[in-house]
């Protein structure tokens, strides 16, 4: 069974922190790997993808892939309260084209 | 105008009863997807279509069917709801090389 682990939160963190969020998989061939961000009550939004390993940033958002480990996270510098949400890691399932998901990290950011 | 919407977005239904979902996207993509969303169970892949002639069953398919109109329209089939089947449905789609891109507003499904 392929999975995707990450830790369920909450995680809290005071507004201009950085916020760290972990994700570790077990199929050792995955090539893509994405963070998405889910807004209580809403859909999936996807913020970053990354396939190399090393770091990959987009304004605040900074994820890293550490592919001899397996495991890929995703940094949030500056937190705003407005990031609170619940951020998913997904992993291309080898051969399929699919994702597989994580359960997903709450983060919490507090004024 | 959404991207990707479904209809209904909320539906109760009893069980045995049988109910659709039905999706329509104007992205102009060929991938479509369904997934469920349990609290604690996170995202769960049902049913998967990389054009109209091209469905695959996901990790959780047992209970569900699909129907791939068009290229734009995708449903999913419950033939006979049961209470476990109480979720939140989404649909989403991707261009070939975005895996999943975009995801609909999602349908509230409760099955009593």
């Amino acid at each position: 069974q392929k999975e995707v682990e990450q830790n369920s939160g909450p995680l809290s963190v005071p507004e201009g922190a950085i916020a760290s969020l972990n994700c570790t998989y077990s199929d050792r061939v995955s090539q893509s790997f994405f963070w998405y961000r889910q807004y209580s009550g809403k859909s999936p939004e996807l913020i970053m993808s990354i396939y190399s390993n090393g770091d990959k940033e987009d304004g605040r958002f900074t994820a890293q892939l550490n592919k001899a480990s397996q495991y890929v996270s995703l940094l949030i510098r500056d937190s705003q309260p407005s990031d609170s949400a619940t951020y998913l890691c997904a992993v291309e399932r080898s051969g399929y084209s699919t994702l597989t998901f994580g359960k997903g990290t709450m983060l919490l950011v507090s004024p | 105008d959404a991207d990707v919407t479904q209809t209904p977005r909320n539906r109760i239904t009893k069980t045995g009863k049988r109910i659709m979902l039905e999706c329509s996207q104007t992205k102009g993509h060929d991938r479509m997807y369904w997934y469920r969303q349990d609290p604690g169970l996170g995202l769960r892949l049902i049913y998967y279509s990389f054009d109209v002639k091209d469905i695959n069953k996901g990790e959780i398919s047992d209970g569900y069917s699909v129907s791939r109109q068009a290229q734009a329209k995708f449903s999913l089939s419950l033939e006979s709801a049961i209470p476990n089947q109480t979720a939140l449905y989404f649909c989403a789609t991707s261009d070939w090389d975005q895996r999943v891109g975009f995801f609909g507003p999602g349908t509230r499904l409760t099955v009593l």
